[in-house]
């Protein structure tokens, strides 16, 4: 099992390109997440997907839009990059939501908006 | 609101010796804690966790207590190793009705060999 794989590693975009981060995982998890980490803090997140079909935000999700595309897949969407999303990012997923579940995180994708 | 903080935002330990690191949580209503290892360039790793019903679990070489009466929360490390250097978080379960996880930033283990 590969676990959580994240697509790009690292990007480098424009003050108002867009891209889209991809995010796998091969688990059968009905969960997935999105949380960005900026330097001195911990994770902060962004959206999740409780099911496949539901999205909800999370505590930052101003500027980003999701997709559960299907079971296996998250996707996480910046329409008009700022330099204030440069950050990196973590997608994770957990077996199910509502309950206390551990989250397993891939490797991250590291976004440099100038 | 919610807040998981950590007391030290670094620690150096000589290899051999016995890590301690600590958390602060706010929200008593909290069951559910958990510790993660960041190494450079990596996302969080599991490394072991620990509901409101105990006040200690152990794994290998690592043990998490809580103290509910001081929201409080530790890990400590068994003869730590070089491959122990790592930021480590502890988490809390978000009270919103979804499994989110709310991190605290962090402290900075540095093994010295």
């Amino acid at each position: 099992n590969a676990g959580v794989t994240q697509t790009p590693k690292f990007q480098v975009l424009k003050t108002g390109q867009s891209m889209t981060l991809q995010c796998a995982q091969d688990m059968n998890h009905n969960s997935m997440y999105w949380y960005r980490q900026d330097p001195g803090m911990g994770l902060r997140l962004i959206y999740y997907s409780a099911s496949e079909g539901t999205t909800d935000k999370g505590e930052v999700p101003n500027g980003y839009n999701v997709s559960r595309l299907n079971k296996r897949e998250f996707s996480l969407r910046l329409e008009s990059a700022a330099p204030s999303q440069t950050s990196v990012y973590f997608c994770a997923s957990s077996e199910r939501s509502g309950g206390p579940e551990t989250q397993y995180f891939g490797p991250g994708t590291r976004l440099l908006v100038l | 609101g919610e807040s998981v903080g950590l007391h030290l935002p670094t620690l150096s330990v000589q290899e051999g010796d016995n890590s301690i690191i600590n958390c602060a949580y706010s929200n008593s209503a909290s069951d559910y804690f958990i510790w993660y290892k960041q190494e450079s360039g990596k996302g969080p790793q599991f490394i072991i966790d620990i509901r409101s019903n105990m006040d200690k679990r152990q794994g290998q070489r690592v043990t998490v207590l809580l103290n509910k009466t001081v929201k409080h929360l530790s890990l400590q490390i068994a003869a730590t190793q070089p491959g122990d250097s790592a930021v480590y978080f502890c988490a809390e379960i978000g009270r919103t009705g979804a499994n989110n996880l709310f991190f605290g930033t962090g402290t900075r283990l540095t093994v010295i060999p």
